[in-house]
């Protein structure tokens, strides 16, 4: 059972325009909730997060937003840029109660983005 | 430069052949972990460590052991691999209190024939 679905596989946009990334969760105990990039031939690298107390976190050209009730959270980026192309992973976890470090992946999103 | 490596990157090897995936951090993290990803499953762990001689089982741990005997180095090890093995690993490690804001290494390519 994914407790964390990314349902589009992939997505391309237009370089300078704004690329969002979406992301189902299932299970409403997660209070933490990361983006992960990938690039080919190398680990994933640590992104942007967001706690549920939060419902944004802006880092530069990257916000995340966090809608507890629908269960979803969004990576937007703005302005997209080549270099942006990648695998995009969200990841959840419980970190209040028991923080074992436990990350639960999506099955990511690749993103393309056409100059 | 601070990192997690990897070794080997890639490996084919046969069924019922062991074999160890070695993972090394110089940053002096308590925390680490092996994950594997699968085509349309993400990335899930299998085990992790919180510290020196602390290891817990992750969402699919069959197959694979671990062990933390020192606090930069986290082998996984295949005591018998078999075909559904075949995947892509990482191992990730992270500062205390911050074990969600993981640093991974490269990836090891393993296919088992």
């Amino acid at each position: 059972d994914q407790q964390v679905k990314q349902n589009s596989p992939s997505l391309s946009v237009q370089e300078g325009r704004i690329s969002i990334l979406n992301c189902d969760y299932t299970n409403s105990m997660f209070d933490y909730f990361l983006w992960y990039k990938k690039y080919p031939a190398e680990g994933p690298t640590f992104l942007i997060s967001i706690s549920s107390i939060k419902d944004k976190n802006e880092d530069g050209r990257f916000t995340v937003f966090l809608n507890k009730s629908a269960k979803h959270l969004s990576l937007h980026i703005v302005p997209s840029q080549p270099g942006d192309s990648a695998v995009y992973f969200c990841a959840a976890t419980n970190f209040g109660s028991s923080n074992t470090g436990k990350l639960i992946f999506g099955q990511g999103t690749t993103l393309q983005v056409k100059p | 430069e601070a990192q997690v490596t990897q070794n080997p990157r890639y490996l084919i090897t046969v069924t019922g052949k062991k074999l160890t995936v070695t993972c090394s951090q110089n940053m002096n993290h308590e925390y680490m972990s092996w994950y594997r990803q699968d085509p349309g499953l993400g990335l899930r762990q299998i085990y992790y460590s919180m510290n020196v001689e602390v290891t817990d089982k992750g969402d699919v741990p069959e197959g694979y052991k671990v062990s933390r005997k020192e606090k930069r180095n986290f082998p996984l090890i295949l005591e018998s691999p078999s075909p559904n093995q075949t995947s892509l690993y990482f191992c990730a490690s992270s500062r205390p209190g911050s074990y969600n804001e993981q640093f991974f290494g490269p990836g090891t390519r393993l296919t088992v024939l």
